[in-house]
């Protein structure tokens, strides 16, 4: 099962930085934070993954606290294309993720 | 971009039949997987193949349940006789390598009807 939580939804306004909040208080040493979004019912895109150091790339930022039992994704300046279901994952391999609820985004101009 | 490619996009059978559904991998991947999303459920995981054998499954996958890699491009599933709760979006995806510094890519679905 997933062991993430994550809130049901947030609203962000166009051009605000979204910050989207992740648990995983139960996380072991060798998994890795997975983040990957759902426009509408298309095939989940990757967005980015970390350890335990923050990673930024085109796309997002990922923060991961020190404890790493929890991370916060942050879309610099969401657009309406942003608006989509975000989803954190833990995993310690790609040989099956468990995909929970997610957030939804909702980016409004 | 590379892409994952799945065809048909949307597919309609009636209940007892047989599909197969169609997946082209992004070509110099060797992980391929397939998961599937009941309408407004979350995406669940259904099996990962890897040199031309199965490599997990999960509870979702019995025995009405098949992949091949055919040649060399095509990974496909096959639903050996179709339910009506087999109506979903199945999403393939692939991998170039099985480890946590890789992304995978997914496909675009195909929505499965059974009638």
């Amino acid at each position: 099962d997933a062991k993430t939580t994550q809130p049901t939804s947030m609203d962000c306004a166009e051009g605000r930085a979204a910050n989207l909040p992740c648990n995983h208080s139960t996380i072991s040493g060798n998994e890795y934070v997975y983040w990957y979004r759902q426009i509408h019912s298309q095939g989940p895109q990757y967005i980015i993954h970390g350890l335990k150091n923050n990673e930024t790339n085109e796309m997002a930022s990922l923060i991961i606290t020190e404890d790493r039992k929890s991370s916060t994704l942050i879309l610099p300046h969401a657009t309406l294309r942003d608006t989509a279901v975000y989803y954190c994952i833990v995993s310690d391999n790609f040989n099956k993720f468990y995909f929970g609820s997610g957030t939804k985004l909702n980016v409004k101009p | 971009e590379p892409e994952v490619t799945q065809t048909p996009s949307h597919q309609v059978t009636q209940m007892g039949q047989e599909v197969i559904l169609r997946c082209v991998p992004i070509s110099n991947h060797l992980y391929f997987y397939w998961y599937r999303q009941i309408l407004g459920q979350k995406v669940e995981f259904l099996v990962s193949f890897y040199n031309n054998e199965i490599s997990e499954k999960s509870e979702i996958f019995d025995d009405q349940f098949s992949v091949e890699r055919p040649d060399g491009s095509n990974f496909t599933l096959k639903i050996r006789s179709t339910k009506l709760e087999d109506s979903a979006m199945y999403f393939c995806a692939s991998l170039p390598l099985r480890t946590q510094r890789t992304e995978a890519f997914f496909g675009q679905g195909t929505r499965l009807t059974v009638v």
